[in-house]
């Protein structure tokens, strides 16, 4: 158990829904990041929070949007939902140092858009 | 931007085996080299992390890795694989000033025959 928690656990929803997904970090850890694992794109970096700000940007589409708030969880919202957005949402939280920080993965959360 | 490379994508081995995965990464400035390890069904585990120091890293579960800066790589290592090392292996490196997020291979599935 790595302390990071995710839920819901499997999300299976149609496509032009919106949907959100939680993420609690583990504790103390104030950066909380998200990835999306497919089988065509691999694991993709999404988005990462630090202590409530957005820190950094990767391969997210304009449709999904994150926030992190003071009790330190974050949620991914996905909207306007796809088949191709049917994915293994991962959140991975890491600690107050500096550049290098492990991080730890929640168990994901499984989308399946029909 | 960096980018992270495994050449196996399927290693199949018998029990007692040695293992060998390679990983190249490129960026030409100071990184931070990750293993994850994800079983069947369950989220990423780290193996073993290089931030500086001896490039010879011992992790978890028996595996280790090796830093070699002139070639890029950071290829896992095990003398003896078990059944239970069936998993996917994922490469993983994070660079640069404030670049926490992870940049993650394509992954390499491992399956280890009784």
């Amino acid at each position: 158990d790595s302390g990071v928690t995710q839920t819901p656990k499997h999300l299976i929803t149609a496509t032009g829904q919106r949907v959100t997904l939680r993420c609690s970090p583990r504790s103390g850890d104030l950066s909380v990041y998200w990835y999306q694992q497919s089988l065509d794109q691999g694991l993709q970096f999404l988005i990462q929070y630090y202590n409530g700000e957005e820190r950094a940007k990767g391969n997210i589409l304009e449709r999904f949007s994150a926030q992190q708030f003071p009790d330190l969880h974050s949620e991914l919202n996905l909207s306007s939902l796809e088949l191709g957005d049917s994915a293994l949402y991962f959140c991975a939280s890491s600690g107050q140092r500096e550049s290098g920080d492990e991080q730890f993965f929640g168990p994901g959360t499984r989308l399946t858009v029909l | 931007a960096q980018s992270v490379s495994q050449h196996n994508h399927h290693v199949i081995l018998s029990e007692a085996a040695s293992l060998e995965l390679g990983c190249n990464y490129s960026y030409g400035g100071t990184v931070n080299l990750f293993w994850y390890v994800q079983y069947p069904g369950q989220h990423l585990q780290l193996l073993l992390k290089y931030f500086s120091g001896d490039p010879l890293v011992k992790g978890i579960k028996g595996f280790e890795a090796e830093f070699i800066k002139s070639k890029f790589s950071f290829n896992l290592r095990k003398p003896s694989v078990q059944w239970s090392d069936t998993a996917e292996y994922f490469c993983a490196v994070n660079a640069g000033a404030g670049r926490r997020a992870l940049t993650f291979g394509s992954g390499t599935r491992l399956q280890v025959q009784p």
